[in-house]
């Protein structure tokens, strides 16, 4: 069974970085059949999607455009978990961020396409200014 | 960006109750679209992928249909435990993903 366990702080001050970890249990960050996500959720923005990392017999990283500058998902092959790291917040950033996995099985074989199988429990960071 | 666009966006019904929700993109997006059941202090949870094939697990009261540019999710008997709101999540603009509004599904 596949677990995404977060950790990080909850209250991060303005214009400072916002670092979360998600621990993987039950798979690899380093599969050839899944992506790993970050995904946030506000009353205001309600769900958004943030970036991924995937491995094919290299890294790739992809992230929501809006964020290209202050975002980036860094993999731990040793610890076996990915993290996020979001700069310069301000109090727009305030949200539920979500660690994902994304796989799908399809005639027994299995890929990943954004669907959205495992999530993390959530953690509720607020920006203060 | 594809926008998705949900209706209704909230909805009352009864147990045993057959409801529809329906969801719009802005563009045509083929089968590339998921539904999502959350509950109050949960993550989402993956009901249906490609529009209409159930996730291991989910029970078959669920169901999924529609392309191009307008999907539905149908559960075909309410059950208590079917209270949440429900998300529609399109992949065509990979890795752009978007999600709709949100429909929340009330007890009357």
């Amino acid at each position: 069974q596949v677990q995404l366990q977060q950790s990080g702080p909850g209250l991060v001050k303005a214009s400072q970085t916002l670092s979360l970890t998600c621990a993987i249990s039950g798979d690899s960050v380093s599969s050839n059949s899944a992506a790993w996500h970050w995904i946030r959720q506000s009353p205001s923005r309600g769900l958004e999607w943030l970036g991924r990392t995937y491995y094919r017999s290299r890294w790739y990283y992809d992230y929501a455009l809006s964020l290209q500058s202050r975002i980036s998902i860094n993999p731990d092959t040793s610890k076996n978990q990915f993290s996020l790291h979001l700069n310069s917040v301000t109090p727009e950033d305030t949200a539920v961020y979500f660690c994902v996995r994304d796989r799908y099985c399809r005639g027994g074989t299995c890929y990943s396409g954004g669907n959205f199988d495992y999530w993390g429990q959530g953690t509720l960071v607020t920006v203060s200014s | 960006d594809i926008q998705l666009t949900q209706s209704p966006s909230f909805l009352s019904a009864s147990v045993g109750d057959r409801v529809t929700i329906t969801c719009r993109a802005s563009q045509g997006i083929s089968s590339s679209l998921a539904w999502y059941q959350q509950k109050p202090g949960k993550a989402p949870k993956l009901l249906i992928y490609d529009a209409s094939t159930l996730q291991s697990g989910v029970p078959s009261r669920f169901s999924g249909g529609g392309s191009g540019t307008e999907f539905t999710l149908t559960i075909s008997s309410l059950q208590p435990e079917d209270f949440a709101t429900y998300y529609c999540q399109q992949l065509n603009s990979y890795p752009l993903y978007t999600f709709g509004q949100g429909t929340k599904l009330e007890i009357k």
